[in-house]
Parts: structure tokens; C-alpha cells; sequence
């Protein structure tokens, strides 16, 4: 099955820095890759996806980018706010399209401390 | 996205007892998983609820300590069995629907954060 490996675990910056959040997976299949930001004692939202025939997206200071050959995709979030605070989780799947199937493969987290 | 709900949002609950939590989308979908999210830890599945069959557990998870229930599109119900402190996790409903717009992706419900005592 699907292995996804996230780094780093934590990672602190400060306000306006730059913060990347990098996965790797190990099924070549996999064709989706959602990004999830976990709030304390929320839920896990999304907050940006990216398919495999896509190299990059961006929607507006955060940004994702997948290279599928060396199987690692990558979370970037610039001018860093406090309020980015929370648990980044990296996830991928094989999305079977129009079956309404896919299940996640989480990694492990990354918390991410955005000092003013 | 769906309109996820989830019941009861928190519970404090006495070993060897058992707790439904009950899972209400605001439209039909095809698929809802549930997974488990432990203290510190990233989401790990526990099963996909299938609509008028049996659920597909994934390893290290059995019907017998987490049974589920999926009686139609838009409601399922997970069951966690003779708990143990060890079961003291959030467990989060999602679903997926080829036919929103979202083209398969995942929303999670807001969470049941359980606590065994």
C-alpha cells in the first residue's frame, strides 16, 4: 500500500518567512495529493490539492508542487501570518475518477509556529 | 463541499462500555470512510462504510471492536466496543462524491473526541 513521509515534524518561523513542508509517497499510482491545516481542537480542513497531471497550483500565499518522478510533493506558504499556526498534513491517494473513490494515506504532521 | 455532522462531538466514557457516534451528510454521497485520529498522530482509516453492505476494514481494525453501519447515502454510525484508554482518540467521518464538484476530494466531519476513563 501507499507510504507518505512528511518533514519536518515541527517547524517555526517568523512572521513573513517562507515555510515549505515537504512529502514523499511510494505508490506510483497515487494521482491525488490534498494538503489539510488542523487547527487545535478542529477538525482537519483542506486547504489546497494538487493532481498529477499538474506540476504546480497556487491559490494566493500558499502554493503546492508535485514531482512525479521523483514521487515528493511539497507545501509552500509565503509571507507567513500567526494565524497559519496549526498541524499540516500531506495526504496522497489513487482517485479512481467518477467511482467517488479514494481513500487517504496521511503523513505524520507538521506543526508549523509562526512567531510575530 | 457536504455539509458534514457529527454526533456526539465529545464524550467522557467509562471502560468496557461501548459508544455509537453517529455520522449525517446534507446530500447523497457514495462513499464515507472513518478514520481515527489518536492524540499527537495523523488520521489512520479504520473502514469505508458501504452503502447496503458489510464495511472494508483496513488492517488492525475488526468489525467485532468497531462495527459500522451504512443504511443509505447520507448516514452512517461507528461503533467503538468494550473501550479501553486506548481507544481515547478523535474519530472523524469523510466523505468523497464523484459527483460534486470537487471531483473526489475528501471532507471530514467536525470530529467526536472521545475520552476513556
Amino acid at each position: 500500500g501507499e507510504n507518505v513521509e512528511q518533514h519536518p515534524s515541527t517547524l517555526s518561523v517568523q512572521e513573513g518567512d517562507s515555510a515549505v513542508i515537504k512529502c514523499t509517497y511510494s505508490d506510483s499510482a497515487s494521482n491525488y495529493f490534498p494538503w489539510y491545516k488542523q487547527e487545535l481542537g478542529k477538525r482537519p480542513q483542506l486547504i489546497i490539492d494538487i493532481r498529477s497531471n499538474v506540476g504546480e497550483k497556487k491559490d494566493q500565499r500558499i502554493a503546492v508542487t508535485l514531482n512525479k518522478t521523483a514521487k515528493h510533493f511539497s507545501l509552500h506558504i509565503t509571507e507567513t501570518q500567526p494565524e497559519d499556526s496549526a498541524v499540516y498534513f500531506c495526504a496522497a491517494t489513487l482517485s479512481i475518477p467518477n467511482s467517488g473513490y479514494s481513500t487517504l494515506t496521511f503523513g505524520k504532521g507538521t506543526m508549523l509556529l509562526v512567531s510575530p | 463541499s457536504a455539509v458534514i455532522s457529527q454526533k456526539p462531538s465529545r464524550d467522557i466514557c467509562q471502560r468496557g462500555t461501548s459508544l455509537t457516534i453517529q455520522c449525517q451528510v446534507d446530500s447523497q454521497v457514495t462513499m464515507m470512510f472513518w478514520y481515527r485520529q489518536q492524540p499527537g498522530q495523523s488520521l489512520t482509516l479504520i473502514a469505508t462504510a458501504n452503502q447496503g453492505s458489510e464495511a472494508t476494514y483496513e488492517s488492525g481494525f475488526v468489525i467485532d471492536k468497531f462495527p459500522i453501519s451504512r443504511p443509505n447515502l447520507t448516514f452512517s454510525t461507528l461503533t467503538v466496543s468494550n473501550m479501553s484508554p486506548e481507544d481515547s482518540s478523535i474519530y472523524l467521518c469523510s466523505v468523497t462524491d464523484s459527483f460534486l464538484n470537487s471531483g473526489n476530494t475528501i471532507y471530514f466531519g467536525e470530529g467526536s473526541w472521545l475520552t476513556v476513563v
